[in-house]
């Protein structure tokens, strides 16, 4: 059974530092794995999505890279400002079809300014 | 325009009560998800939907039921409603069979059974 675990659970950072969220997954039969951010009372949004034959993506300040034969995702966050304060979900899709997400439990950032 | 949106927000119910939420996408996809997110912040699937017909149902009591009139809707009503319905239900939906299958998520239902 695939489980998803995120570490850490809860991050705290001044403003300007650049930080690493990290992903690990037990079953590396993945479709693609997805980065998300929900905002406290808010719903999730797409920030990254790496298909499982690819090793990285990237959009402006965030990278996210994929070790799939070792179960790794990290999340990347360059210059870190007191916007990006959020809880950032990693999850796998482990087919295409008709499959939901699984998802870890989060990593709380708060970057303070 | 709202690409994935739940009705109600916030949803106040006592113990025993029916009650249903409603998930529309205006997005053109064919699979629509309904996902619990609990107290410790966990979001677990419960029901997926392709076409209106239900590809994953999860372990979900049989008081959990969702329906789907169309591609564009997916409704999940409950019956005879427990405190430990008290959660976050985020609807989702996304293209089944194309390559990127990203899913765009609702601002999600808070449920609060008294």
């Amino acid at each position: 059974k695939q489980e998803v675990t995120q570490i850490p659970a809860a991050l705290s950072v001044p403003e300007g530092e650049n930080l690493v969220l990290n992903c690990s997954f037990t079953d590396s039969a993945i479709y693609n794995l997805q980065w998300f951010r929900q905002d406290p009372g808010k719903g999730l949004t797409s920030l990254l999505l790496i298909q499982s034959s690819q090793r990285e993506q990237t959009s402006g300040r965030l990278n996210a890279s994929l070790d799939k034969s070792s179960g790794r995702s990290t999340l990347y966050i360059a210059a870190s400002q007191p916007g990006d304060s959020a809880t950032y979900l990693c999850a796998v899709l482990i087919n295409q079809a008709g499959t939901a997400l699984i998802f870890g439990k989060g990593t709380t950032l708060s970057v303070s300014s | 325009d709202t690409a994935v949106s739940q009705t109600p927000k916030y949803l106040v119910t006592q113990m025993g009560n029916d009650k249903s939420i409603k998930c529309e996408q205006n997005l053109g996809h064919d699979t629509m998800y309904w996902y619990k997110q609990d107290s410790k912040k966990f979001l677990k699937i419960m029901f997926s939907y392709n076409n209106k017909e239900l590809i994953i149902n999860e372990t979900v009591p049989n008081r959990f039921s969702p329906k789907s009139p169309d591609k564009a809707h997916l409704n999940l009503h409950i019956n005879s409603l427990e405190l430990g319905d008290s959660a976050v239900y985020f609807c989702a939906s996304s293209f089944e069979g194309v390559a990127k299958n990203i899913q765009y998520f609702g601002a999600g239902t808070r449920l609060s059974v008294l």
